[in-house]
């Protein structure tokens, strides 16, 4: 499976954006782009994903970059309850999500 | 409304009492999974089941077994539990492990085995 690397932290006050980056360079053709996020205590939740043009839903956005090795998931307005762990994940073939560390994304007042 | 339902949410069991967890998804998905989470080690696979009557190991499967009777469900099954296997157990479902479709996960069950 393709790696992605994620800074391990990062520190947003509330009501600013929040952009997370993720670097995928193995990255190939097929790969779609998945973030999903874990709050504290909770299962893994679905974000968003894309394949090579730019995303928008109600959570988030997911700029990707044109070669394809990079993306950032923006959180346009930071709140207490987007705290959480966010991974960035590769989805090919393969049968299952590999989840890597992520990043802990700490909001602050 | 579409939800993976995971039961017990918490359990304290003994060494080598057999139990079930079990994992009913309600958004006809052909495709389940469980994860276990623990410090330091993260999400690790240890069951999957691409349809009915089809599934496999995943990175850690030593010690559990699956079953996957009916589509909605998907239990895992711990017949000797161990001290080891002292986790917090995720199931997951999707329409596909190929590309676009993402994965639902359940609330978590929290094992302790003393």
């Amino acid at each position: 499976d393709a790696k992605t690397t994620q800074p391990n932290s990062m520190e947003s006050n509330e009501e600013e954006p929040v952009h997370l980056p993720c670097n995928h360079s193995t990255i190939s053709g097929t790969d779609y782009i998945h973030w999903y996020r874990q709050l504290p205590s909770q299962g893994p939740e679905y974000v968003i994903h894309g394949l090579t043009s730019n995303v928008n839903n109600r959570m988030a956005s997911l700029a990707i970059a044109e070669d394809r090795k990079s993306s950032t998931l923006i959180l346009h307005r930071a709140t207490l309850r987007d705290a959480a762990v966010y991974y960035c994940i590769l989805t090919g073939t393969a049968s299952k999500l590999t989840f890597g560390t992520g990043t802990r994304l700490q909001v602050t007042l | 409304e579409a939800q993976v339902t995971q039961n017990p949410r918490y359990l304290i069991t003994v060494t080598g009492k057999k139990l079930t967890v079990t994992c009913s998804q309600n958004m006809n998905h052909e495709y389940m999974s469980w994860y276990r989470q623990d410090p330091g080690l993260g999400l690790r696979q240890i069951y999957y089941s691409m349809n009915v009557e089809v599934t496999d190991k995943g990175d850690v499967p030593e010690g559990y077994k699956v079953s996957r009777k009916e589509k909605r469900n998907f239990p895992l099954i711990l017949e000797s539990p161990s001290p080891n296997q002292t986790s917090l157990y995720f199931c997951a479902s999707s329409l596909s492990t190929r590309g676009p479709y993402g994965y639902t996960f359940g609330s978590g069950t929290r094992l302790t085995v003393v």
